[in-house]
């Protein structure tokens, strides 16, 4: 079946700008994850959501990251004025409420200029 | 902090047994050892998770350490299609919980 898309696969954008990034998780897993991994370093938790439970923001970095999760399913995850350290690949992630494996998306890869 | 230690590089002969080790030392009772993998270019690919006992699926074998202290992950017979960097971590059993992922270990197949 189809596993997590992400969209758009690349983005570039001008410093200050602000950018939205979609995940579309598997059909039927209740769980969604964002994560990012910049330039040569590992994966870094931001946020994710179970069910219609309040999301976990722990890992978001500051105020200007938020994302939401619309009837359950597709997921926006939304930077305002981007910074250049903002640059990274972001990788969502789903899972379904009978398993704990995550499934990953291929990323966006986000470069801000 | 990630709570796992894993070389940072590593490599093999294709063909032989890649072991992949990971310390845990503070590993807790409810917590189980998972491992990912992420090809170049690509988000991280599940492998293999266990508690306790031994644990074998089609990609590869997880043996840990009866204090749970360690764990080896066991790629049987490398290709290059597993050079990758391998994630190993510890999380509590539910579908409801974030990975906290550590630097990994580079692992390079050579042919």
């Amino acid at each position: 079946g189809a596993g997590v898309s992400q969209s758009p696969s690349n983005k570039v954008t001008e410093k200050g700008k602000d950018v939205e990034l979609r995940c579309d998780p598997i059909s039927g897993h209740t769980a969604l994850y964002w994560y990012r991994q910049s330039l040569g370093q590992g994966l870094e938790f931001l946020i994710y959501f179970q069910g219609n439970s309040a999301p976990d923001k722990s890992g978001l970095p500051s105020d200007r990251f938020s994302a939401e999760r619309t009837g359950g399913s597709v997921s926006t995850l939304t930077i305002q004025r981007t910074q250049q350290e903002d640059s990274a690949v972001y990788l969502c992630a789903s899972s379904s409420s009978s398993d704990t494996e995550q499934y990953f998306g291929p990323g966006t890869r986000l470069t801000v200029t | 902090d990630a709570k796992t230690t894993q070389p940072t590089s590593m490599d093999c002969a294709e063909g032989r047994a890649a072991n992949l080790p990971c310390n845990h030392s503070t590993i807790s009772g409810n917590e189980y050892v998972y491992w990912y993998r992420q090809i170049h270019s690509q988000g991280p690919q599940y492998i293999i998770h266990g508690l306790k006992n031994n644990e074998t699926n089609e990609m590869a074998s997880l043996i840990i350490t009866e204090d749970r202290k360690s764990s080896t992950l066991i790629l049987p017979h490398a290709t290059l299609r597993d050079t990758a960097v391998y994630y190993c971590i510890v999380r509590v059993y539910s579908s409801a919980s974030k990975i906290i992922f550590g630097s990994g270990t580079r692992l390079s197949i050579r042919p």
